[in-house]
């Protein structure tokens, strides 16, 4: 089964830190861009990060440009996220998410991790 | 504010056709056949529906459908069931690289 899962998120101050991992499973993940994409509360879908199949090639949305460094691991079958100098604004849902081959989409979601930023 | 423009919501009765715009520019929806949509029910994870500005993804219902004219794309849902009642999303890759999401629409099945 192919799926994605998140881990990582919590509850965090303002200017703090945080790391979202998903680990890969079904799937020749090596082969995949991929991607995070955040939702607040209430809110809709906003694109975070891209990172390409070979580990290099990476660009943020102009939010988290410089704060949120998007790396993986192909050995591992891991993505992550680094999220430094947390806002409250970062508060959403994080989304580990493929991109697809054959649909060229975000075709695969994980199931999403939580990420508060509060005081 | 988000780069692509969708109305906040659309209403159909059930057996109806609806459609739902998604508004860019020449740097995004104009630019590329890479406009997608998605939908997703209340507290789950989003689902690919269309993708390349028409393809349906294996097991999506043929009453959805994806259309484009300039830089504005369309979803189409014919024959409106209750079950299609949910949130649903464009995203569109862009010239500057990044990919981008409209603010979605919430259809109601009257």
């Amino acid at each position: 089964e192919v799926q994605l899962v998140e881990s990582g998120g919590g509850l965090v101050q303002p200017g703090g830190s945080l790391r979202l991992s998903c680990a890969a499973s079904g799937f020749a993940f090596s082969r995949h861009w991929m991607h995070w994409v955040r939702q607040a509360p209430g809110k809709g879908l906003i694109w975070v990060s891209r990172i390409i199949n070979d580990e290099t090639g990476t660009i943020y949305a102009d939010s988290v440009k410089g704060r949120f460094t998007i790396s993986r691991d192909n050995a591992k079958n891991t993505l992550y996220l680094q999220m430094n100098s947390l806002r409250d604004e970062d508060t959403a849902v994080y989304y580990c998410v493929r991109g697809g081959i054959v649909a060229n989409a975000f075709d695969i979601w994980g199931q999403g991790t939580m990420v508060t930023v509060s005081s | 504010q988000s780069a692509l423009t969708q109305p906040a919501s659309v209403s159909g009765s059930p057996g109806q056709s609806i459609t739902i715009p998604c508004v860019g520019t020449s740097s995004d929806v104009g630019s590329f056949n890479l406009v997608s949509w998605y939908q997703q029910y209340p507290g789950t994870v989003p689902k690919l529906m269309i993708y390349e500005d028409t393809k349906r993804p294996s097991g999506v219902s043929d009453r959805f459908s994806g259309s484009k004219s300039g830089n504005t794309a369309s979803l189409t849902i014919s024959g409106l069931q209750a079950e299609d009642e949910a949130d649903y999303y464009c995203s569109s890759y862009a010239t500057r690289r990044v990919w981008e999401f409209g603010g979605g629409t919430k259809l109601t099945v009257l």
